[in-house]
């Protein structure tokens, strides 16, 4: 079926560390975007890209950085700058040109750090 | 587990009752707007859209109202279920140069109750 996956579902992390959060789709989508999701504040776009190679920070890109190399993969990487990387992170596509905007979303990585 | 839930605005209501959820946005450049619906711990799914062209656009028990005057869009449920049960952001779409960006609201917590 077709669909975004978002790997893995928990994460744990200890300070300083860096880790990579997956995110796969097989929609044939040339966008693709992060968010962090924290309680009480909705979804904060991190990163969006809208082809192969190419992306642009969202409105809290610091301590993150990301990577288009396919157009089926976006990684985030949460770097030990990020001061509070404790969230719920989800991925998303969409048809950027001509589309209508909908984004199909995964079902979400939380990471920890302890 | 930590709730997405946390601190937001919630509608309480009974098995059965209507549900009117209502949302703010910001922008009066958005063009097209979305409901989510979020179930704890998984990713966002659509529900229904409209389009800025529209004030009104029906589902299978759900409305969408747009007010472009008030900058003000509603969802209303009708028959409410306890499966309705969940965090319901409104987005809207900004298309700038063919790409379209969303910005989500912060939510609100619907809790049905047998």
């Amino acid at each position: 079926d077709g669909g975004i996956t978002q790997s893995p579902k928990y994460l744990f992390r200890k300070e300083g560390q860096n880790v990579t959060l997956s995110c796969e789709q097989n929609l044939n989508h040339d966008a693709m975007y992060w968010y962090r999701q924290d309680p009480g504040q909705g979804l904060r776009l991190i990163y969006y890209s809208q082809i192969v190679n190419d992306f642009q920070k969202g409105d809290i890109a610091e301590g993150y950085s990301v990577s288009r190399e396919k157009k089926e993969s976006f990684p985030l990487t949460v770097t030990s700058a990020q001061k509070n990387p404790t969230a719920f992170y989800l991925c998303a596509s969409s048809i950027p040109l001509g589309g209508t905007g909908e984004l199909f979303f995964g079902e979400g990585s939380r990471l920890t750090v302890l | 587990g930590e709730s997405v839930g946390l601190h937001l605005p919630t509608l309480s209501v009974q098995e059965g009752d209507n549900s009117i959820i209502n949302c703010a946005y910001s922008n009066s450049a958005s063009d097209y707007f979305i409901w989510y619906k979020q179930e704890s711990g998984k990713g966002p799914q659509f529900i229904i859209d409209i389009r800025s062209n529209m004030d009104k656009r029906q589902g299978q028990r759900v409305t969408v109202l747009l007010n472009k005057t008030v900058k003000h869009l509603s969802l209303q449920i009708a028959a409410t279920q306890p499966g309705d049960s969940a965090v319901y952001f409104c987005a809207e779409n900004i298309s700038l140069r063919g790409y379209s960006t969303l910005t989500f609201g912060k939510g609100t917590m619907l809790l049905v109750s047998p």
